[in-house]
């Protein structure tokens, strides 16, 4: 199947840093990116939709000013979480999208904020 | 909004026995059905799917049905293993931008117990 990375896997941070995260499609172009939260035991919740060469479009409730997503290329879209808070710390995890529909998701980033 | 509920949020079973786990949906335009399973602290693993121009698909072990016109559809585990022991979730595709985005389930923990 579709081969998706990110990277880190596990970052650990001050409060008030900022800490970006990215997502690739190894074998395959992705024109659309997602960015899930994942709280433990819990369900994956949609922060956004990043699209290659247009803005992302954000789920209601999420702060664009303060998850930034850049998809520069087709293969490669970031989140940046900007000034980071101890309610910040969860497990992100992108997935990128086949044309039929189907996302494949990256191994998630583990965000600790201190 | 869109939603996703899933049934039930935890099953037990014994090596051997059969699994099933239930998810309704409430788009009605919704046209793709995939389930995941997830170890913890792992990525989500596409498993199956299922489009709703079918009724029923299945893999080995493993088959969905679809009833669209009660918008409900379910995950068939026969022979359940030790290594099904995971978190489940179904999900429902509703349309966002040029992709169809996805709403998950709330997950359901299976135990198959030796």
């Amino acid at each position: 199947g579709a081969v998706v990375s990110q990277h880190p896997s596990r970052v650990i941070c001050k409060s008030g840093t900022s800490v970006k995260i990215e997502c690739r499609s190894l074998d395959f172009q992705a024109t659309t990116m997602f960015w899930y939260r994942q709280f433990p035991k819990k369900s994956l919740m949609l922060m956004a939709t990043s699209n290659e060469g247009s803005k992302a479009t954000y789920e209601q409730g999420v702060e664009k000013d303060k998850f930034l997503i850049n998809h520069a290329s087709l293969t490669l879209s970031t989140l940046t979480v900007t000034s980071a808070h101890p309610e910040d710390s969860s497990f992100y995890i992108c997935s990128a999208a086949l044309g039929l529909g189907e996302q494949f998701f990256g191994p998630g980033t583990r965000l600790t904020v201190l | 909004g869109e939603n996703v509920e899933q049934h039930p949020s935890t099953l037990s079973v014994q090596e051997g026995d059969s699994a099933v786990i239930k998810c309704t949906y409430s788009d009605s335009a919704s046209n793709y059905f995939p389930w995941y399973k997830q170890e913890l602290g792992k990525r989500p693993q596409l498993i199956i799917d299922i489009r709703s121009n079918v009724g029923e698909k299945k893999d080995q072990r493993i088959a969905v049905t679809l009833n669209k016109t009660a918008k409900h559809f379910s995950l068939h585990i026969t022979e359940t293993q030790p290594e099904d022991s995971a978190v489940y979730f179904c999900a429902a595709s509703m349309r966002g931008g040029a992709t169809n985005k996805l709403i998950f389930g709330t997950g359901t923990l299976l135990a198959v117990q030796p």
